[in-house]
């Protein structure tokens, strides 16, 4: 695996269920990111993770929780979700999060559809 | 709050013709960054081309070149000789300075016509 992956593609689940997001990066980063990308609107920035430590939390609802067990590995764990969460979850990674310069690279997001 | 609008939601062009994507932000900093990010059809985004704000050249990779108007607060993209790979959704994003986090524009979907 190279890049940013990140699993399941897509996951259908109803407003009573728990579910997780995977996201894994192969590029020795130290930051990564989880963005949502809803139809018709922008992308918005969810959580930043530095070094395993979060550093921004975006107004998040509390029924999305991340995890970042380590540098490579970052969870997006579901519970409890609205229909208005339906949406495409981008997972990105950046060499550090301190440097705006660096690039950021993504994952091929997860199509979540809550019914 | 940074704010980035691109006011063209779709756009088309014909292969090998030139096409400009506008882009327009908000901020009160001195300094920051801008980009473009690509989204082809089902495949993952990448990074097309960066501006750091205090450089005054142009940006080009390519193709790909920007029209950066730093007092206008105006970023646009160029894409020269466009190929039917170029189709995607383009997105036009901000970051401050230091923290790498990224205020995105709504996108605009270019289709590259034979």
């Amino acid at each position: 695996e190279t890049g940013v992956t990140q699993t399941p593609r897509h996951l259908v689940m109803g407003m009573t269920n728990k579910k997780s997001l995977k996201c894994e990066q192969h590029l020795g980063h130290n930051a990564m990111y989880w963005y949502k990308q809803s139809a018709k609107k922008p992308l918005e920035l969810m959580f930043v993770y530095s070094l395993e430590e979060r550093v921004e939390n975006n107004s998040v609802p509390s029924r999305f929780s991340p995890e970042c067990p380590n540098s490579s590995h970052l969870f997006l764990h579901l519970h409890t979700l609205q229909p208005e969460d339906s949406a495409l979850y981008l997972c990105a990674s950046s060499q550090d999060y301190q440097h705006s310069y660096n690039e950021q690279f993504f994952g091929p997001g997860t199509r979540l559809t809550v019914l | 709050a940074q704010t980035v609008t691109q006011s063209q939601p779709e756009m088309s062009v014909q292969e090998a013709e030139t096409v400009t994507l506008s882009c327009t932000y908000d901020t009160s900093e001195n300094n920051y960054y801008l980009f473009w990010y690509k989204q082809p059809p089902s495949r993952q985004m990448i990074l097309v081309i960066r501006q750091e704000a205090y450089k005054q050249q142009n940006a080009t990779e390519n193709r790909f070149s920007v029209n950066f108007q730093k007092a206008a607060k105006s970023f646009s993209l160029k894409i020269s000789d466009s190929q039917l790979g170029d189709t995607a959704m383009y997105f036009c994003a901000f970051s401050w300075e230091y923290g790498n986090k990224l205020v995105f524009g709504a996108g605009t979907i270019l289709r590259v016509k034979s």
